[in-house]
């Protein structure tokens, strides 16, 4: 099984703000690899899909990059909205497997 | 408008079975792999279970492998989840989640979640 390891587990953060969210992959995954956001009492949403290609009507201030085993997500300018739960996912393999998640919180 | 709309969920007894549907609309449901997440309480995303677009693909975790069936209607729509000898780690809100293609696995489209409490 391919375990990801995100960090940190919280971030503490002003809006305005850029941010790096990092996911490690146990083994390369390639960039069959993709990033989402939950917000409270919502069901996740797609931000990134194979690493780095953002999901149909996400803003342009989140991006993705990596390939094999690093990966990134990276918020320009922290919006009200962005404070919420994002998680990785790797498809390379089964079973899928997901990041334990990185939590933004408003400081 | 892509929909997808869980049903089925509620209180079970250990042991007990629950079946979950899950209702696509919007697309060609035939077109696109459809699976299963689940989330604990307080905790993170789950897999569970996964199927093709033509339902012949189908992989499960080792945790539910044996006690949960996956199906898929597609002249209805319909993707399904039979769960078995339900124990009480299986409590969760359990999410079905469109994939973009017939055998791509992330998940673009999700459903709102229904909750499975698994408890005497």
């Amino acid at each position: 099984e391919i375990v990801l390891t995100q960090s940190p587990a919280t971030l503490s953060l002003s809006p305005g703000e850029r941010v790096t969210l990092s996911c490690r992959a146990s083994q390369s995954v390639s960039r069959h690899f993709a990033w989402y956001q939950q917000r409270p009492g919502q069901a996740p949403r797609l931000l990134i899909y194979d690493a780095s290609n953002r999901a149909t009507g996400i803003p342009a201030r989140f991006s993705g990059s990596g390939s094999g085993t690093d990966f990134t997500l990276t918020i320009s300018s922290l919006e009200p909205e962005d404070f919420a739960v994002y998680y990785c996912q790797q498809r390379y393999n089964w079973p899928i497997t997901f990041g334990q998640g990185t939590r933004l919180e408003i400081k | 408008e892509v929909q997808l709309l869980e049903s089925g969920g509620g209180l079970v007894q250990p042991g007990g079975s629950l079946r979950l549907s899950c209702e696509g609309s919007g697309i060609t449901f035939s077109t696109y792999a459809m699976t299963w997440v689940r989330q604990a309480p307080g905790e993170g995303l789950e897999w569970v279970s996964s199927i093709s677009g033509s339902g012949d693909s189908i992989n499960y975790a080792d945790s539910v492998k044996g006690r949960f069936t996956i199906s898929r209607d597609n002249s209805k729509n319909t993707l399904s989840l039979q769960m078995n000898s339900l124990r009480g780690e299986d409590t969760a809100v359990y999410y079905c989640a469109k994939g973009p293609g017939a055998t791509r696995y992330d998940f673009d489209y999700w459903g709102q979640g229904t909750l499975v409490t698994v408890s005497s």
